[in-house]
C-alpha cells in the first residue's frame, strides 16, 4: 500500500524559498503523477501543481513564477520549491498521488495523501 | 479559473441520519468531479471520483451525483466515523480547484 510522507523546514523567513520533500514508500514515483496541495489558515485547499518522473508538469498558474516540483527517482521522493515566499504562503501542505482512469474519457484524482506538514512564513 | 461552491459550510446531524452536502462549479465540467474526507492531523480521503465512482475501499453508505454545475455527495446512514470535512474538487481544467469544504459535526 502506497504511503506519503512530506519533510522539511516548518519555519521560513520571508523572501526565502520554501523547500519540502515527499517520500514515497509501498511504490514508486516511476508511475503516476505526483501532486502538492495546501491548506491556508480557516480556508480551504488549494492545490499547488504536479508532476511525474518523465517530466509532465502541471503547475497552478498563480504559483507558477516561483514553484518548482522535481522527482527524484533515486530517492523514491518528489519535492516543491517555491520561492519569495510571503505571509500568505503560510498554510499545511499535503503531497498526494494523482492517477488517471480511463472510462471513455480520462479522470485524474488524488488517491493517496500524506498528513500534511505545517509551513509557518515569519520572520 | 472554475470556482467550486460548496453548500453548507458546516452541517450538524446525528448518527443514522442521511446527509447530503452539495458542490457547485461556476460553468459546466461534465462529470469531472471528485469527493475526499478529511479529518484533524489525518491524511484527506479519497471517496468519490469521476463524481459518482466509489473508491475501493469506501463504504456503500457514501455516493456521489451530478454532472454539469451541480453535484451531491450523499451519506445515507451517517456513522460515527463520518464525522469530518468534506471537499470538492474539478478536475475538468487542468488548474484543479476545491470547494470551501463542508463541516459534518455531531448533533
Amino acid at each position: 500500500q502506497v504511503q506519503l510522507q512530506e519533510s522539511g523546514p516548518g519555519l521560513v523567513k520571508p523572501s526565502e524559498t520554501l523547500s519540502l520533500t515527499c517520500t514515497v514508500s509501498g511504490g514508486s514515483v516511476t508511475s503516476d503523477y505526483w501532486s502538492w496541495i495546501r491548506q491556508p489558515p480557516g480556508k480551504g485547499l488549494e492545490w499547488i501543481g504536479y508532476m511525474s518522473y518523465s517530466g509532465n508538469t502541471n503547475p497552478n498558474p498563480s504559483l507558477m513564477s516561483r514553484l518548482t516540483i522535481s522527482v527524484d527517482t533515486s530517492k523514491n521522493q518528489f519535492s516543491l520549491k517555491l520561492s519569495s515566499v510571503t505571509t500568505a504562503d503560510t498554510a499545511v501542505y499535503y503531497c498526494a498521488r494523482t492517477v488517471v482512469t480511463y472510462n471513455e474519457y480520462y479522470y485524474y484524482y488524488m488517491d493517496v495523501w500524506g498528513k500534511g506538514t505545517t509551513v509557518t512564513v515569519s520572520s | 479559473d472554475i470556482q467550486m461552491t460548496q453548500s453548507p459550510s458546516s452541517l450538524s446531524a446525528s448518527v443514522g441520519d442521511r446527509v447530503t452536502i452539495t458542490c457547485r462549479a461556476s460553468r459546466g465540467i461534465s462529470n469531472y468531479l471528485n469527493w475526499y474526507q478529511h479529518k484533524p492531523g489525518k491524511a484527506p480521503k479519497l471517496l468519490i471520483y469521476a463524481a459518482s465512482s466509489l473508491q475501493s475501499g469506501v463504504p456503500s453508505r457514501f455516493s456521489g451525483g451530478g454532472s454539469g454545475t451541480d453535484f451531491t455527495l450523499t451519506i445515507s446512514s451517517l456513522q460515527p466515523e463520518d464525522f469530518a470535512t468534506y471537499h470538492c474538487q474539478q478536475s475538468y481544467s487542468t488548474f484543479y480547484t476545491f470547494g470551501q469544504g463542508t463541516k459534518l459535526e455531531i448533533k
